[in-house]
């Protein structure tokens, strides 16, 4: 049972490029989300997907784009990055389980927009 | 709107005490849950505990417990017998209803002192 898995946790882009950052959970959850960490600061909602077929902005949506593959997987999409973009990126999933509602983080990936 | 405020941006303890960090929050929804997550200085996001707003009693995990004050809409985590492994920082997160989006307040960094 892996929980959150993100790939890759690290990656170094050049201003212009474009990337994926891939997300799966293993855990049946309908939710899953997208959020950007800067320095120093807590975690901004980018998007989320109450379910398999359905995404919904967040607080910071510009300059991404996501999918929601199937139930499993949800990828976050940087078409052209840009330096404002360097940030840690978290994936997370949600559900209940034994009565008590959780939400679970991937280990995070760390964005570099040079 | 949904807000959360954490109004310590950096709290200290003395190892084996007891510590309160404060979150509040402001919905007009009847239907919300509060999160709190801990991020040591790996970087991961580790949940921590979980109070829905319809709950009559207080939530407790092992060391943690959630002082859940719904008319004053607060949301306190309280730590007991605080360890050096608690060095950390400390956010709250709020959701509305199951399968929406999930935001989070600015965090609290919390020092152990041995």
């Amino acid at each position: 049972n892996a929980g959150v898995t993100q790939t890759p946790k690290f990656q170094v882009l050049k201003t212009g490029q474009s990337m994926t950052l891939q997300c799966a959970q293993d855990m049946n959850h309908n939710s899953m989300y997208w959020y950007r960490q800067d320095p120093g600061m807590g975690l901004r909602l980018i998007y989320y997907s109450a379910s398999e077929g359905t995404t919904d902005k967040g607080e910071v949506p510009n300059g991404y784009n996501v999918s929601r593959l199937n139930k499993r997987e949800f990828s976050l999409r940087l078409e052209s990055a840009a330096p404002s973009q360097t940030s840690v990126y978290f994936c997370a999933s949600s559900g209940v389980a034994m009565g008590t509602d959780t939400q679970y983080f991937g280990p995070g990936t760390r964005l570099t927009v040079l | 709107a949904q807000k959360i405020t954490q109004t310590q941006p950096g709290m200290f303890v003395q190892e084996k005490e007891a510590v309160t960090l404060d979150c509040t929050y402001d919905t007009s929804d009847p239907s919300y849950g509060l999160f709190w997550y801990k991020q040591p200085s790996s970087g991961e996001m580790i949940f921590l505990i979980y109070q829905g707003s319809y709950d009559q009693q207080n939530a407790t995990e092992g060391r943690y417990s959630l002082n859940f004050q719904k008319a004053r809409k607060s949301a306190n985590l309280v730590i007991s017998a605080s360890q050096l492994g608690d060095s950390a920082m400390y956010f709250c997160a709020m959701r509305r209803t199951s399968y929406d989006k999930v935001i989070f307040g600015p965090g609290t960094s919390l020092s152990v002192i041995p």
